[in-house]
């Protein structure tokens, strides 16, 4: 099955500066990349992702990049404001399975 | 759409006890996935359902664990008897399509289990 690691686990900035987290996967098949933020006693919510026909992904602040010979994507997100303070999951689909293996998280605290 | 709804948000049970987690569905979505959050472990996918039959449960921890979905608008988990590891947070989400598309997750039921 798909094996997926994140880091950094921790990641604090200056409010205003850039934030990037990566992750690695192992299925060489995989051709869906979702990044997932987790609010405080709420669910995941998708921000964005990428589909392995493409390199990079932009909407607004949050960018994201796919290098599939390496198997690995990030997560960009210019100028952090402090809503940007939350658990950020990268994602790709589980195997032959229609699920989703996510990484460990990424606790992005924005200092201001 | 209110989104995926999930019920109870809290559930503290004792040890042996029955517990019993509810889920409904975007309207329309084919595709029904739980999935387990701790801390150790991160979120894991337990089981998912494909227009109400269930397509993979390999990720069910152990035999206490079941779950059903007898009508396209609501799912439950259920774990018989509940153990102190059993605490987590617990969601529910649900997608219109296979992979590649976007999941929606619900508010998530916290179960104690002391």
């Amino acid at each position: 099955g798909e094996n997926v690691e994140q880091h950094p686990s921790t990641l604090s900035v200056q409010e205003g500066d850039s934030a990037v987290i990566k992750c690695t996967y192992s299925d060489s098949a995989s051709n869906y990349f979702p990044w997932y933020k987790q609010e405080l006693g709420k669910g995941p919510q998708l921000i964005i992702d990428i589909r392995s026909n493409v390199g990079e992904k932009k909407d607004q602040r949050i960018a994201v990049t796919l290098n599939k010979t390496a198997k690995h994507f990030s997560l960009h997100i210019t100028e952090t404001q402090p809503e940007d303070s939350a658990v950020y999951f990268c994602a790709a689909p589980q195997g032959g399975a229609d699920g989703l293996t996510f990484g460990k998280g990424t606790h992005l605290i924005i200092q201001p | 759409d209110a989104g995926v709804i999930q019920s109870p948000r809290h559930e503290v049970t004792e040890m042996g006890q029955e517990v019993t987690l509810r889920c409904k569905p975007i309207s329309g979505h084919d595709y029904l996935f739980w999935y387990r959050q701790t801390m150790m472990r991160g979120l894991e996918l337990l089981i998912y359902f494909n227009n109400n039959v269930p397509i993979d449960d390999s990720g069910m921890p152990e035999d206490r664990f079941s779950a059903k979905m007898p009508n396209a608008s609501f799912s439950t988990l259920k774990i018989q008897p509940s153990e102190p590891r059993d605490s987590a947070v617990y969601f529910c989400a649900s997608t219109g399509h296979r992979q590649g598309t976007e999941a929606f997750f619900g508010q998530g039921t916290r179960l104690t289990v002391v």
